[in-house]
């Protein structure tokens, strides 16, 4: 069973919805998370990176939450636009190896 | 800018044929991984070379072997490349330590015919 599973398997959203976007982990001990962007044909792309302290971590329109307690994060899209169009990864390290979610295809319609 | 460069974009091979894909860096990292991403798939990890030592992931085919002549270059070697090998290869870079996450290049598409 992969250490990281993440929800919804793909989304289809209308330009300038917003989205949330779900990454449960049973990852431990826990490093840190992160939230990668990965549009089509190419390597994925940093969006947040999450301590165990941190509960939310904001970068432009994307917003991270950490429930360390639950091991549940989520990634909130606001004001969705064409170019959200990609895959988004859940990352958790154990502090050694980093542990991949399968990821969310997002797809924004006009 | 400091990046991750993959080379090429695009390679396509003929089945059994050697193919060698590179990876460049200039982020001055001492951590240079491999891995293969199948289409929907999680990347999987096939190496790692923490400085001058490899590390190969206990279920990579050896059909797969890596080189890193020096800390800006890895090189992932497909021997005979099979029709099941065809896959994205994304070659990412780290400083010691996972802490501080991962830097990916663009990815390499190979298509085996």
């Amino acid at each position: 069973k992969n250490q990281v599973e993440q929800s919804p398997q793909s989304l289809i959203i209308l330009e300038g919805k917003n989205c949330t976007l779900q990454c449960n982990y049973t990852v431990s001990p826990f490093s840190n998370l992160r939230w990668y962007k990965q549009d089509t044909g190419r390597g994925p792309v940093s969006l947040t990176i999450m301590t165990f302290s941190e509960n939310t971590k904001s970068n432009g329109r994307y917003t991270a939450t950490l429930d360390a307690d639950t091991k549940q994060s989520s990634l909130h899209i606001t004001a969705s636009q064409l170019s959200d169009s990609a895959s988004y990864i859940c990352v958790v390290s154990d502090g050694n190896d980093m542990r991949f979610g399968a990821g969310t295809r997002l797809t924004v319609k006009p | 800018d400091a990046m991750v460069i993959q080379n090429p974009r695009y390679q396509v091979t003929q089945f059994g044929k050697p193919v060698t894909l590179s990876c460049s860096q200039t982020l001055n990292h001492n951590v240079m991984y491999w891995y293969q991403q199948k289409s929907s798939q999680a990347p999987k990890l096939l190496f790692h070379y923490y400085d001058k030592d490899f590390n190969n992931e206990a279920d990579t085919p050896d059909n797969f072997q890596s080189r890193r002549p020096n800390t800006s270059f890895c090189f992932l070697d497909i021997r005979s490349p099979g029709l099941g090998d065809a896959a994205m290869y994304l070659c990412a870079t780290s400083r010691t330590g996972t802490a501080y996450g991962y830097t990916f290049g663009s990815g390499t598409r190979l298509t085996v015919v």
